[in-house]
């Protein structure tokens, strides 16, 4: 059965305390993976498409990379407004539209 | 209005009510979802409609039934819901059916008492 875990389930940082969100997946074949940041009480912000294993995107203090088998968020030197669940999703193969399989977020809290 | 907009924001209703949610994007999409988002759950994917012509139904129970009348809009309407149908509903678009950056709306808190 495909999956998508994410891991830890919570992340508390203090502010400028680097750290990575892991994301692993199960899937039959991938045609991407995404990354979203969903702030409380508003929908899911994409950030970021990987496509292929060894790729790699950065955007301010965030940077994801893929490996064939997991998905890395790495932020750097976080701010409290860093502070968000994010999301990682992967779109298979098998399906030949936009269909998103989500894993359940990690809710990163980054104090002062 | 920018984006994707949903109204209500939030919902109380008991379970032999009817009412309907709204969505509209004003980014010319031409695919649009509906998700349950439940906590400390992934997001489900209801709902996709593409260019007005329902794509998928992933499996959803007839007490929830959707409504595309044209690329911008989507209703999604309830009627005898259960409590653990509590949730955020999130709509979101897309170019087509094949974009996979999906862009979402700030959700329906649902509350079914």
């Amino acid at each position: 059965e495909d999956q998508v875990t994410q891991s830890p389930e919570a992340l508390r940082l203090q502010e400028g305390e680097s750290s990575s969100l892991n994301c692993s997946y199960t899937v039959s074949g991938l045609r991407g993976l995404f990354w979203y940041r969903q702030d409380p009480g508003k929908g899911p912000e994409f950030l970021f498409t990987l496509y292929s294993a060894g790729e790699e995107k950065e955007k301010e203090r965030l940077k994801a990379t893929l490996t064939k088998k997991e998905s890395f968020l790495h932020i750097t030197a976080p701010k409290p407004e860093d502070s968000a669940t994010y999301l990682c999703a992967v779109h298979r193969t098998a399906d030949s539209w936009g269909k998103l399989q989500f894993g359940a977020g990690t809710q990163v809290v980054v104090t002062p | 209005e920018t984006g994707v907009t949903q109204t209500p924001r939030h919902l109380v209703m008991g379970m032999t009510n009817k009412k309907s949610l709204k969505c509209e994007q004003h980014l010319g999409h031409n695919a649009m979802y509906w998700y349950k988002q439940s906590a400390k759950k992934p997001l489900e994917l209801m709902f996709v409609y593409s260019l007005e012509e329902r794509v998928e139904n992933n499996s959803v129970p007839s007490r929830f039934s959707p409504e595309c009348p044209n690329s911008s809009h989507l209703f999604l309407h309830l009627h005898t819901l259960q409590p653990e149908d509590s949730a955020l509903y999130l709509c979101a678009s897309s170019q087509d059916w094949s974009s996979y950056e999906q862009y979402f709306g700030p959700g329906t808190r649902l509350t079914v008492t």
